[in-house]
């Protein structure tokens, strides 16, 4: 079965810095991999996706996330966080193949603070 | 743009009532997921279904049923409430995988069980 770890419950960064938000991921085979963004009181929101091809996927308000194999790792990153940036976010992951390959499994989530 | 929408933004029942989630997209997607959404438990899903009046078990389907009776509309009923599933309600809908199909989301039902 596919698992993710976030392994930070919250990120602390003050605004105009780098953010990274760390993801890390066990599937069988090769993953389909996933950002999504949650602002208060709303559903989610997708940010990026992961298939296939270059490792450096970029996304959605900026932000984009480096697809490592050997790490199985898919970190989120942005160049310059913004105040507005401050959100929920998880990564998820889902296999190849099969009706399990509809199945997104999420991770418990990461809340990333930005303070002016 | 993808529109999933569900009836309710906000839902207070009694222990034991039936209750009833609604969700409708509008883009034709095969796929549709129910999960739910608990803090430090990120996202667990509970059923999908890939085609009208097909469904699949989730991670976590005790307690709920579906019912996928067209391709647009996909509700979620748990059949005698208990405070355990006071939460968020979250409904997704996507195209098939071998389609690649991002899973987009609608806004979400907060449930409380009292």
């Amino acid at each position: 079965a596919q698992s993710v770890a976030q392994p930070e419950d919250q990120v602390n960064v003050a605004e105009g810095n780098p953010l990274t938000v760390k993801c890390t991921y066990s599937v069988s085979g090769n993953p389909y991999l996933f950002w999504y963004v949650q602002y208060p009181n709303r559903g989610l929101q997708f940010l990026l996706k992961y298939i296939t091809g270059d490792n450096l996927v970029k996304g959605s308000y900026g932000f984009e996330a480096e697809f490592n194999k050997s790490q199985t790792s898919f970190h989120l990153k942005k160049p310059s966080a913004l105040v507005s940036d401050s959100a929920l976010y998880f990564c998820a992951v889902r296999p190849w193949g099969g009706n399990a390959g509809n199945m997104l499994t999420f991770g418990g989530g990461t809340r990333l603070m930005v303070k002016p | 743009d993808v529109k999933v929408t569900q009836s309710s933004r906000y839902l207070v029942k009694r222990t034991g009532e039936k209750v009833f989630l609604e969700c409708v997209q509008d883009m034709d997607h095969e796929n549709m997921f129910w999960y739910r959404q608990d803090p430090g438990l990120g996202l667990r899903l509970i059923y999908f279904s890939y085609d009208v009046k097909m469904k699949e078990k989730g991670d976590i389907p005790e307690g709920y049923s579906v019912s996928r009776e067209k391709k647009e509309r996909f509700s979620l009923i748990l059949e005698s409430a208990s405070t355990n599933q006071t939460s968020m309600y979250l409904c997704a809908s996507s195209l098939p995988q071998g389609r690649k199909g991002t899973q987009y989301f609608g806004p979400g039902t907060r449930l409380t069980v009292l």
